[in-house]
């Protein structure tokens, strides 16, 4: 069964700074990845996803994420932090051939500082 | 174009009761699921539901059941309540159901259980 780990529950970063939310996974074929993002409140927002070929995938608001096997990571990261991308962000892994049956981490909780 | 919607958007209920939630699907779309999300915790998949058949069933009990209806709204029973399934319940519907699909989520139902 696959399993997704996001160590960091929280990640505090200035407005403007740069930002990587981690993400590991286990799954023993190529696995389907994705981010969402979550506002308070609200329900879960797809940032992006990854499924084959080109490693680096780009998502909305200027988030992109790359998936190195040999680290068995997907790591999420924006150049520039805005205050509106204070959320809750989450990792998922599914898997190939039939229905999408995702597998979440916990979350990682972001809050930007002025 | 209307969104997921789900209702009621907050429920409160006690220990043994039942509770029946309720999700609209995107206009178009014909699978429905369903997540429980624990305060500080990521989605754990329920059910997935697609032309009416049951798809895909999560690690819960039997007090959890689903239906999808003709139209492709779906509900979400769960019986014997108990104050563990206090939880944010996120119902997200796609085209198809498959990975490749991406999923679209309403902003849950909030039950708390007394």
């Amino acid at each position: 069964a696959q399993s997704v780990t996001q160590p960091d529950i929280h990640i505090t970063v200035s407005e403007g700074a740069s930002l990587e939310l981690r993400c590991n996974y286990s799954y023993g074929a190529t696995p389907y990845l994705f981010w969402y993002v979550q506002s308070p409140g609200q329900g879960l927002q797809l940032l992006l996803k990854y499924f084959s070929g080109d490693t680096l995938v780009q998502g909305i608001k200027g988030f992109e994420a790359e998936f190195k096997r040999s680290q068995s990571s997907f790591n999420l990261r924006k150049p520039s932090v805005h205050w509106s991308d204070a959320a809750e962000y989450f990792c998922a892994v599914g898997v190939s051939g039939g229905s999408y049956i995702p597998t979440f981490g916990r979350g990682t909780s972001l809050i930007v500082h002025p | 174009d209307a969104g997921v919607t789900q209702s009621p958007t907050h429920l409160i209920k006690t220990r043994g009761q039942h509770v029946t939630l309720r999700c609209s699907p995107i206009s178009g779309h014909k699978s429905v699921s369903w997540y429980q999300q624990v305060l500080g915790q990521g989605p754990q998949f329920i059910f997935q539901y697609y032309e009416k058949e049951e798809r895909g069933r999560g690690n819960f009990p039997d007090r959890f059941s689903a239906r999808q209806f003709p139209n492709y709204s779906s509900e979400l029973n769960v019986n014997a309540l108990l104050l563990g399934d206090s939880a944010l319940y996120l119902c997200a519907s796609s085209l198809s159901g498959t990975v490749d699909q991406p999923q679209h989520f309403g902003d849950g139902t909030r039950l708390s259980i007394l």
